[in-house]
């Protein structure tokens, strides 16, 4: 299996402008979280998805941001408009229910940089 | 409310001297704990989990955590460090109100010196 895909990579953008991460999850998983890692802060989690119905989003830092899920195999995290506070490393997480146990598996991260 | 504690913000060992990482946690029921590594760059992977039964648990790279209960802890060890180790290192706990919301401390960051 490929793992769990992140796009862009690195992104970089001015304040203002409007930014959306992408997240395949992987085949099969019926969980996806997104989480936010800072130096401050440390990693958050931002919101999770339970066969693409978002279940918490109370990790949501406010209303500039909004996640969705229209399918099993993508989901976008986006911000509008974007802060220099947002600088971040975003990371997308998938695990599937197997018994009472799950394991996340993390995407490699998209570092967004807002000028 | 649930948390997790490493007290160890960085930490540097020799190469081929063992390591102990420290995790304490804070959780009103019986946790799942987990270790995660992440390499500069790069996402997290997990090292070991512990769900129930043996408190002794293997992972992967030749780690192991051992959880006590009486000590709120799930320390990660490895008896003999390689240069490929240094990393930064993330203790988990499974969260209240859904197993599968993972609450993680603060790091540790692993120097390894030739």
């Amino acid at each position: 299996d490929a793992g769990v895909i992140q796009s862009p990579r690195h992104e970089v953008t001015e304040m203002g402008q409007e930014v959306t991460l992408r997240c395949k999850p992987i085949s099969g998983h019926d969980y996806l979280f997104w989480y936010r890692q800072t130096m401050m802060r440390g990693l958050e989690l931002l919101i999770y998805f339970n066969n693409n119905v978002p279940i918490d989003d109370s990790g949501m830092p406010e209303d500039r941001f909004s996640a969705k899920m229209p399918n099993a195999s993508f989901s976008t995290l986006k911000i509008q408009p974007s802060e220099p506070r947002d600088s971040a490393v975003y990371f997308c997480a998938s695990s599937f229910l197997s018994g009472d146990t799950d394991t996340q598996y993390f995407g490699p991260g998209t570092r967004l940089t807002v000028l | 409310a649930q948390s997790v504690t490493q007290p160890d913000i960085h930490i540097t060992v020799s190469e081929g001297a063992s390591l102990e990482l420290r995790c304490n946690y804070s959780y009103g029921a019986t946790p799942y704990l987990f270790w995660y590594v992440q390499s500069p760059g790069q996402g997290l992977q997990l090292l070991l989990k512990y769900f129930s039964g043996d408190t002794l648990v293997q992972g992967i790279k030749g780690f192991e955590a051992e959880f006590k209960r009486s000590q709120s802890s799930f320390n990660l060890r490895k008896p003999s460090v390689h240069w490929s180790d240094a990393a930064e290192y993330f203790c988990a706990v499974g969260a209240q109100g859904g197993y599968n919301k993972l609450i993680f401390g603060a790091g540790t960051r692993l120097a390894v010196h030739p």
